[in-house]
């Protein structure tokens, strides 16, 4: 069974919309972390956003927000405003039991296409 | 934080050679992680690097393949050897440090 699902292959939005990227995950481990990278066709994966299990509060940075629903064990991705450099792939990630010295799991991706 | 300088940033190799791949770190970390991108695809985890013992690969991947170097806690290389087209991705390293995870520039190798 897949870990992190994004079920969104393809999303498009306007410029200054606010989109939401879908992600679910799968884990029996009560500590977890969740990542949301972005990756432009560089292939460089920059780090958006993280939220940890625990965290009781939905994580915020600047125009990214993440909306963490636990008992459903979903983690989207809001991106208020958004930019023509907005486009790119977006991928969700998961690190089980949240130790530095486990491997990410990452789910297929969403390719985001903003247009002015 | 940690900055993880990787290069070659991007390489055309002729089937059946091998290409090594160099990850260092800003600072000292337990384990390195190397992933493989494929045209079109997530991130798929090649084997986790610690350093003074040989790296744990993941189902699919092989050492004889993927040999891994991990001779100090800052540095690390990935040789992915007698190439075919079918190896051309983007090869990514990365390290966790406490909550964060950060990755490489990324190679981006073609095999032609």
């Amino acid at each position: 069974a897949q870990k992190i699902t994004q079920t969104q292959p393809g999303m498009f939005v306007q410029e200054k919309e606010a989109v939401t990227l879908d992600c679910t995950y799968d884990t029996s481990d009560q500590s977890y972390g969740l990542f949301w990278y972005k990756q432009p066709s560089s292939g460089e994966m920059i780090f958006l956003i993280y939220q940890g299990s625990y965290d009781e509060q939905n994580a915020t940075e600047g125009r990214y927000s993440l909306n963490f629903q636990k008992a459903r064990k979903s983690a989207n991705l809001v991106i208020s405003a958004s930019q023509l450099g907005d486009s790119a792939m977006y991928f969700c990630a998961m690190r089980e039991d949240n130790q530095a010295g486990t491997a990410l799991i990452f789910g297929k991706g969403t390719t985001l296409s903003v247009s002015s | 934080s940690a900055v993880i300088s990787q290069k070659p940033s991007r390489d055309i190799c002729q089937r059946g050679t091998s290409l090594t791949i160099q990850c260092q770190v800003d600072s000292q970390v337990t384990m390195m992680f190397w992933y493989r991108q494929q045209p079109g695809q997530s991130l798929t985890l090649i084997a986790t690097a610690n350093q003074g013992s040989e790296a744990t690969y993941e189902s699919g991947f092989v050492i004889d393949k993927f040999p891994i170097s991990r001779p100090n806690l800052t540095f690390s290389t990935l040789t992915v050897s007698n190439m075919s087209p079918e190896d051309s991705s983007i090869y990514l390293c990365s390290v966790g440090v406490h909550t964060e995870a950060f990755f490489g520039q990324g190679t981006r190798l073609t095999v032609v």
